[in-house]
């Protein structure tokens, strides 16, 4: 089953911005709106940080955006915190067996 | 308060079987989508299965159809995922979650139910 690519880590200091892009093909991201981003801390049950390409779960930050162009999409976390350190993943249903399909996931490191 | 509970977890040879349960509390149960992720040691999440508010419509990833069942029972506020012919690649921490919106939002996980495969 194929997977959606991600950057396998990225790093920023506290206050700087930073951009993590989740590639798919014209039949998942690029064809639906249907783009999650999760953020999980280690040993921790993923939260839901993004909805929808650009939408915002009630509580959460919206130091926390994303976007889409194309067959690929973006999560971007502006004035970075400690917190944010954590694994990122980005998620797209797929009408090839009506499935969701994950990015591998990417590390964010807070310098 | 929304909650979840999986339970079932152990450790079990390859080619058996396992049946995993998601407890729910909190929710008007049969309103959601529910579904199972999984995560090998050290690896990323991987989608299992999506079964909608009514039960009759499940969905499963490449990976475990055919092998894997998911059902829920909305009189009790449970799902369940019955696993067979279970390989040593099944190995991982097993989540349920409670749908939010179309396919792929989330909003409420359990702390997951740990699954070993091995002889």
């Amino acid at each position: 089953q194929s997977t959606l690519t991600q950057p396998a880590s990225v790093s920023g200091s506290p206050g700087q911005s930073i951009t993590i892009s989740c590639t798919g093909t014209s039949t998942d991201v690029g064809n639906y709106n249907l783009v999650s981003w999760y953020q999980q801390h280690p040993g921790k049950a993923p939260n839901l940080l993004i909805y929808e390409v650009s939408k915002w779960p009630s509580g959460v930050s919206n130091r926390f955006s994303g976007s889409k162009s194309g067959n690929t999409a973006s999560l971007t976390i502006s004035g970075l915190q400690a917190e944010d350190e954590a694994d990122y993943y980005c998620c797209s249903y797929t009408p090839i067996g009506r499935r969701v399909v994950f990015g591998g996931g990417t590390k964010l490191t807070v310098l | 308060e929304v909650q979840l509970l999986e339970s079932g977890g152990g450790l079990v040879q390859p080619g058996g079987s396992l049946r995993l349960s998601c407890a729910a509390s909190g929710f008007t149960f049969r309103c959601c989508d529910m579904i199972w992720v999984r995560q090998a040691p050290g690896k990323g999440l991987e989608w299992i299965s999506t079964i909608n508010g009514g039960g009759n419509g499940a969905f499963y990833a490449e990976s475990v159809q055919g092998r894997f069942t998911i059902s829920r029972d909305n009189s009790k506020g449970t799902v369940s995922l019955q696993m067979n012919g279970l390989r040593d690649e099944d190995t991982a921490l097993y989540f349920c979650a409670r749908g939010f919106s179309a396919w792929t939002s989330w909003d409420y996980w359990g702390q997951g139910t740990l699954v070993t495969i091995s002889s």
